[in-house]
């Protein structure tokens, strides 16, 4: 099976603009997960997106938002970026809503400038 | 909410000897701690994980520890390679089923 895909990978905006980041999981996986990591903050929990609802959120701004598809492709959307958003950014997903396993994709790495 | 709590934050071992990194978690209807390895410009992956219903686990030089009464979960590297450098995250998943990561542990294993 292919693994958890991740596009772009790599991307610079500035202050004030908005960003979409998309994430295919797994093939049969119908959950997917959004992490912003940065240095010395470790993996923090953006929300969880499953059969197209979102079923659980971190403790990030409303400029943060998400969406999942029937396909369950997800995507994230930062709008209003500010320095502090440049980040990695990772998705996971995993079989079922609140599955154990999380498989990571590659992630985006977004430079807000 | 979750929050959970990793020690050292960064580790240095001779290669052959044992590598321990600590966390500690808050809610005590966490039921799942997985650790996973997260080498440099790659994503994390699972290397070992345990459920509530177990005390320790072990994967060849991998084990994991978990004391439900102190709330606080380890993982033990035994005989270190060069190959272990990465960083190594804990995590447990809350009652409300999200999985929440301590800040991670870079492990260095020196030559």
């Amino acid at each position: 099976k292919a693994g958890v895909t991740q596009t772009p990978r790599y991307l610079i905006k500035t202050r004030g603009q908005q960003v979409t980041l998309s994430c295919s999981p797994i093939s049969g996986h119908r959950s997917v997960s959004w992490y912003q990591q940065t240095p010395g903050q470790g993996l923090q929990f953006l929300f969880e997106y499953f059969s197209e609802t979102q079923r659980n959120k971190g403790n990030f701004p409303g400029r943060f938002s998400g969406r999942q598809f029937s396909n369950s492709r997800s995507e994230m959307n930062v709008s209003t970026l500010e320095l502090g958003d440049s980040a990695l950014y990772l998705c996971a997903s995993s079989m079922t809503s609140g599955g154990d396993t999380q498989y990571f994709g590659p992630g985006t790495r977004l430079t807000v400038l | 909410g979750e929050n959970v709590e990793q020690h050292p934050s960064t580790l240095s071992v001779q290669e052959g000897d044992s590598a321990v990194i600590k966390c500690t978690y808050s809610d005590s209807a966490s039921n799942y701690f997985p650790w996973y390895k997260q080498e440099l410009g790659k994503r994390p992956q699972l290397i070992i994980d345990i459920r509530s219903n177990v005390g320790e686990k072990k994967d060849q030089r991998i084990a994991v520890t978990l004391n439900k009464t102190a709330k606080h979960f380890s993982l033990h590297i035994t005989e270190t390679q060069p190959e272990d450098s990465a960083v190594y995250f804990c995590a447990a998943k809350s009652r409300d089923d999200k999985i929440i990561f301590g800040k991670g542990t870079r492990l260095h294993i020196l030559p």
